[in-house]
């Protein structure tokens, strides 16, 4: 059972539509990470969300963190075929008190194609 | 030049064999990993290592084994390949002191096992 769950899976798209990924799960996380991986590359961070409620933007990328922090969004304006890759959500291990692992768990990845 | 490089970026094996995947960084990080990664399943984590002395097991880690060379240099081997090991794989290091953990990958080694 993955302790990050992505939706969707898989999204095709037009150049110029909008999009959203979903990042969930049933535990807190202190933050969550956002990676883009294109194809022949290694993941990629994009950002990092710490504050319950924050919403983060890098050029048409928002991100944002849910109030409870356990889950997070991306959401692409007028997405263009550069944005094409994989994109993960990730969040650090940790225990009850916090004491981080040191460790990051990844959600499972959605494959965005935008086609021109 | 990249910060984390593996070698081999790519590699066609026969079941049975004994190979070697190997990664550097100049990062000057302590903290070294190595993923895997299978198409929807993300990546999940085989070994990792916190400094040269330190070596810990991840959650799929049977079949693997790692070696710290130095805090540069963390290799990854598969004692006797098998088919299913078929996969995409990257070492990551990230700083001690990022309580986030951000990770930064090489670029991978895709491995083939026949």
């Amino acid at each position: 059972t993955q302790l990050l769950e992505q939706s969707p899976q898989f999204l095709s798209i037009q150049e110029g539509e909008n999009l959203t990924v979903y990042c969930n799960s049933s535990s807190v996380f202190s933050s969550l990470q956002w990676y883009r991986q294109e194809p022949g590359e290694g993941p990629v961070l994009l950002v990092t969300v710490v504050t319950g409620g924050e919403v983060k933007k890098l050029k048409r990328l928002t991100f944002q963190f849910g109030d409870a922090r356990k889950d997070s969004s991306l959401h692409i304006t007028a997405a263009q075929t550069g944005d094409t890759g994989l994109y993960l959500c990730a969040g650090p291990l940790a225990n009850a008190g916090g004491t981080s692992y040191g460790k990051l768990t990844f959600g499972q990845g959605t494959i965005l194609t935008v086609h021109p | 030049d990249a910060d984390v490089t593996q070698t081999p970026r790519n590699r066609i094996t026969k079941t049975g064999k004994r190979i070697m995947l190997e990664c550097s960084q100049t990062k000057g990080h302590d903290r070294m990993y190595w993923y895997r990664q299978d198409p929807g399943l993300g990546l999940r984590l085989i070994y990792y290592s916190f400094d040269v002395k330190d070596i810990n097991k991840g959650e799929i880690s049977d079949g693997y084994s790692v070696s710290r060379q130095a805090q540069a240099k963390f290799s990854l081997s598969l004692e006797s390949a098998i088919p299913n090991q078929t996969a995409l794989y990257f070492c990551a290091t990230s700083d001690f002191r990022d309580s986030r953990n951000t990770q930064y990958f090489g670029p991978g080694t895709r491995l083939t096992v026949l």
